[in-house]
């Protein structure tokens, strides 16, 4: 089955500047690729996607890039804000089911 | 337009009892998941459903888990003889149309401690 790693678990940062996450996944049949950030108390909510016909997307201050030959993709956070504090959850799709990373713990600190 | 919705927010049980867990999907939507998660881990799937019909369980447990997605009213997944180990997170997701880039809107969870 499909094995995706996620990398790093705790991520700080300072308030205005970037943070990347990364992770990478065994199943080249994956196809697409969903970021879901949780707060605390509360259930996933999906904040950009891809697909694998597309290499980069982006939507204001977030981005998403895919290498489909590494079988890799990162989530780009910019210019961030105390309310970008939450875990960060990369998933991967090639059926109907959603296999999940571990999770990134951002904290965006003043 | 409200949201995935899931009930009880918090379920507590002890050893031995059976734990249920509601979900009513977004209006529209007939594609029902049910993801646990477990203390600082991320999401894992457990079944998907259609009205009336399981997809895919490969991600249950042989024993004591169920799900069952009616014709009318509430997906249901139900935890008999509950152990210490089914305590966590149960999320359940909906959507609108299966297969790959199917957007799942997920619920606020179930979190379910077993006494």
């Amino acid at each position: 089955g499909e094995n995706v790693e996620q990398h790093p678990s705790t991520l700080s940062v300072q308030e205005g500047d970037s943070a990347v996450i990364k992770c990478t996944y065994s199943d080249s049949a994956s196809n697409y690729f969903p970021w879901y950030k949780q707060e605390l108390g509360k259930g996933p909510q999906l904040i950009i996607d891809i697909r694998s016909n597309v290499g980069e997307k982006k939507d204001q201050r977030i981005a998403v890039t895919l290498n489909k030959t590494a079988k890799h993709f990162s989530l780009h956070i910019t210019e961030t804000q105390p309310e970008d504090s939450a875990v960060y959850f990369c998933s991967t799709g090639g059926g109907n089911k959603l296999t999940f990373g571990t999770g990134t713990q951002l904290k965006v600190e003043l | 337009n409200a949201g995935v919705m899931q009930n009880p927010r918090h379920l507590v049980r002890r050893r031995g009892q059976e734990a249920r867990l509601r979900c009513s999907p977004m209006k529209g939507h007939s594609h029902v998941y049910w993801y646990r998660q477990l203390p600082e881990e991320g999401l894992k799937f457990m079944v998907y459903l259609q009205k009336e019909n399981i997809i895919d369980e490969s991600g249950m447990p042989k024993e004591r888990f169920s799900a069952e997605f009616p014709k009318e009213g509430p997906s249901i997944l139900r935890i008999q003889q509950v152990v210490r180990g089914d305590s966590a997170a149960y999320f359940c997701a909906s959507a609108g149309f299966e297969g790959p880039g199917n957007e799942q809107f997920f619920g606020p969870g179930t979190r379910l401690t077993v006494l």
